[in-house]
């Protein structure tokens, strides 16, 4: 089974950081990474695709990047409504998947 | 607009049964892949179950192989899971989502908000 490891686990930041959130598959996944952002009480949201490839409607300030087995995502400058829960997701086992444990966006 | 409405959630004794249901609206339902992911108290997303376009590929995430069953109904619209022997651990929001494929790459592009399902005596 694929293993996916998210890192930090939990990170305080400010309106305006610049803020990066890793994900590291136990094998080589090549470009089948998804990213999510979750807030309580609603439907997790897509937010990027295929590694890079940003879900229509999501703002640019988000991005992702990497390959086989490290990824990242990156918030340029953060707003207030992107504090939540971010969660990658490999499909590279389609169509059994893995999510990463999660990374909780908070305020500093 | 996609629209993913799950029902059927509820209070359930440990090795009881409920059975989830998920209306789809809004797209060509039977043209996607469909699954459910769950999220227990506490944790993070957990990938439970897929049911191929025509229902007759599915998987299972290994803790609920031999006790939930994913189905669906095409001409209702419709996506199904059947979970026996239920257990505490079982205790989670259950999320109905869609999978799409761009680039080869598969991701749920849409998702319900949820239904409870709580496991106890």
């Amino acid at each position: 089974d694929i293993q996916m490891t998210q890192s930090p686990s939990s990170l305080s930041a400010s309106v305006g950081d610049r803020v990066i959130i890793t994900c590291r598959a136990s094998q080589s996944i090549s470009t089948y990474l998804n990213w999510y952002q979750h807030k309580p009480g609603k439907a997790p949201k897509l937010l990027i695709y295929a590694a890079s490839s940003l879900q229509s409607g999501v703002p640019s300030r988000f991005s992702g990047s990497g390959s086989e087995t490290d990824f990242t995502l990156t918030i340029s400058s953060l707003q207030p409504e992107d504090f939540a829960t971010y969660y990658c997701q490999q499909s590279y086992s389609t169509p059994m998947y893995t999510f990463g444990q999660g990374t909780k966006l908070e305020i500093k | 607009e996609v629209q993913l409405v799950e029902s059927g959630g509820g209070l359930a004794q440990p090795g009881g049964s409920l059975r989830l249901s998920c209306a789809a609206s809004g797209f060509i339902f039977s043209g996607h892949w469909m699954g459910w992911v769950r999220q227990a108290p506490g944790k993070g997303l957990e990938w439970v179950a897929n049911i191929e376009q025509d229902g007759r590929e599915k998987s299972y995430v290994d803790s609920v192989k031999g006790r939930f069953s994913i189905s669906r109904d095409n001409a209702k619209k419709s996506l199904y899971l059947q979970m026996n022997s239920l257990r505490a651990e079982d205790t989670a929001v259950y999320y109905c989502a869609r999978e799409v494929d761009t680039a080869m790459v598969p991701y749920f592009d849409n998702w319900g908000q949820g239904t409870l399902v709580t496991v106890s005596s």
